[in-house]
């Protein structure tokens, strides 16, 4: 699996935009980049994910660098609900699993 | 919606207990997981299952086991519950196909062993 570095935290004013920034150098061609969040005492959930054009979805968009070796995540007007762990994974679509790492802790300040 | 639901949000078992967390999912997902959750350790696959009676070793097999005899039921099962496997349990499940999209996560059990 690509090894991912994101900042371990983050702040952001309520209503503004956020961007989350991972890196992932040792991506293979052929991995997606999955994002999923964990809000305060709830399971994972997904968030968005790419390959190699940028993604939007009603939650997030994804912008993905074009040498692939990072990508950034869009929350286009942060909400408080928007406090959450943010994971960036990047997986095969060979493998069955998600290898989560320590994500980056977003607050979000009203 | 999808959902997997865990059918406690907290439990207290003693060491030496057999402890059976259940998972069950309501949208027809081949594949099923079992993480836990740690703080500082993030989130670490256990077992996961991609057909009913079959299951696969993840990260850290080691002191649990797992039954899946029907497709949207997948228990993982502590033999004899030691104080070092309290800790967040978190069932996934998701489509079939060898692709990492679309995990749907349940809540979450929050076991303590004392």
């Amino acid at each position: 699996d690509a090894k991912t570095t994101q900042p371990n935290s983050m702040e952001s004013n309520e209503e503004e935009p956020v961007h989350l920034p991972c890196n992932h150098s040792t991506i293979s061609g052929t991995d997606y980049i999955h994002w999923y969040r964990q809000l305060p005492s709830q399971g994972p959930e997904y968030v968005i994910h790419g390959l190699t054009s940028n993604v939007n979805n009603r939650m997030a968009s994804l912008a993905i660098a074009e040498d692939r070796k990072s990508s950034t995540l869009i929350l286009h007007r942060a909400t408080l609900r928007d406090a959450a762990v943010y994971y960036c994974i990047p997986s095969g679509a060979g493998s069955y699993q998600l290898t989560f790492g320590k994500g980056t802790k977003l607050s979000v300040i009203p | 919606d999808v959902k997997v639901t865990q059918s406690s949000r907290y439990l207290v078992k003693r060491t030496g207990e057999k402890v059976f967390l259940e998972c069950v999912q309501d949208m027809d997902h081949e594949n099923m997981f079992w993480y836990r959750q740690d703080p500082g350790l993030g989130l670490r696959l256990i077992y996961f299952s991609y057909d009913v009676k079959m299951k696969e070793k993840g990260d850290i097999p080691e002191g649990y086991s797992v039954s899946r005899e029907k497709k949207e039921r997948f228990s993982l099962i502590l033999e004899s519950a030691s104080t070092n496997q309290t800790s967040m349990y978190l069932c996934a499940s998701r489509p079939g196909g060898r692709n990492a999209y679309g995990y749907t996560f349940g809540s979450g059990t929050r076991l303590t062993v004392v």
